[in-house]
């Protein structure tokens, strides 16, 4: 079984709906972070969260909010999708461990907003 | 913010060595250096990573420059396998960000 899994791997919408996508993972890291992919920009993070009662704005933070419901698991949401949010979306996890942290990636959900 | 810059692409033969050069100028003295890999229609994957020294694992060599402004991920012998986005990362512990950049497509030719 994959250690972090997210869903749903793909979803189409409508402009002005409200979505989640979640992530989970078994590996009991304290970290995770959402990131979004768009072609020839590489990954910019969302958000990032360093336990359950911590929250943290990534770059590009405007017109998402996520929640860390647990240790395993962090959704991200769209709370009125617009078509510019259209992307892939990357869950991670990593554990600090001697200063690596080193980040382990979900396979990712495509979203279109139509 | 701390940036990366890469070749957008780069070619080699199979059973061959590649060198992935990237530049960093603007690191600190603090800024981890670290690869990570992206195949097809999967997320990223850590390749390898290092602050000063040179470093070796299975999958990869990283080789860091004096002044750390520039670093190479050396694969030794590139495999079919090995066809990817390989992204170099300044890793920041102060402010716990990773910056990717647009990364370096490797073609792997039979």
């Amino acid at each position: 079984d994959a250690d972090v899994t997210q869903t749903p791997r793909n979803r189409i919408t409508k402009t002005g709906k409200r979505i989640m996508l979640e992530c989970s993972q078994t590996k009991g890291h304290d970290r995770m972070y959402w990131y979004r992919q768009d072609p020839g920009l590489g990954l910019r993070l969302i958000y990032y969260s360093f336990d359950v009662k911590d929250i943290n704005k990534g770059e590009i933070s405007d017109g998402y909010s996520v929640s860390r419901q647990a240790q395993a698991k962090f959704s991200l949401s769209l709370e009125s999708a617009i078509p510019n949010q259209t992307a892939l979306y990357f869950c991670a996890t990593s554990d600090r461990t001697g200063g690596r942290d080193e980040q382990y990636f979900g396979p990712g959900t495509r979203l279109t907003v139509t | 913010d701390a940036k990366t810059t890469q070749p957008n692409s780069m070619e080699s033969n199979e059973e061959e060595p590649v060198h992935l050069p990237c530049n960093h100028s603007t690191i600190s003295g603090t800024d981890y250096i670290h690869w990570y890999r992206q195949l097809p229609s999967q997320g990223p994957e850590y390749v390898i990573h290092g602050l000063t020294s040179n470093v070796n694992n299975r999958m990869a060599s990283l080789a860091i420059a004096e002044d750390r402004k520039s670093s190479t991920l050396i694969l030794h012998r590139a495999t079919l396998r090995d066809a990817a986005v390989y992204y170099c990362i300044l890793y920041s512990p102060n402010f716990n960000k990773f910056y990717f950049g647009s990364g370096t497509k490797l073609n792997v030719k039979p």
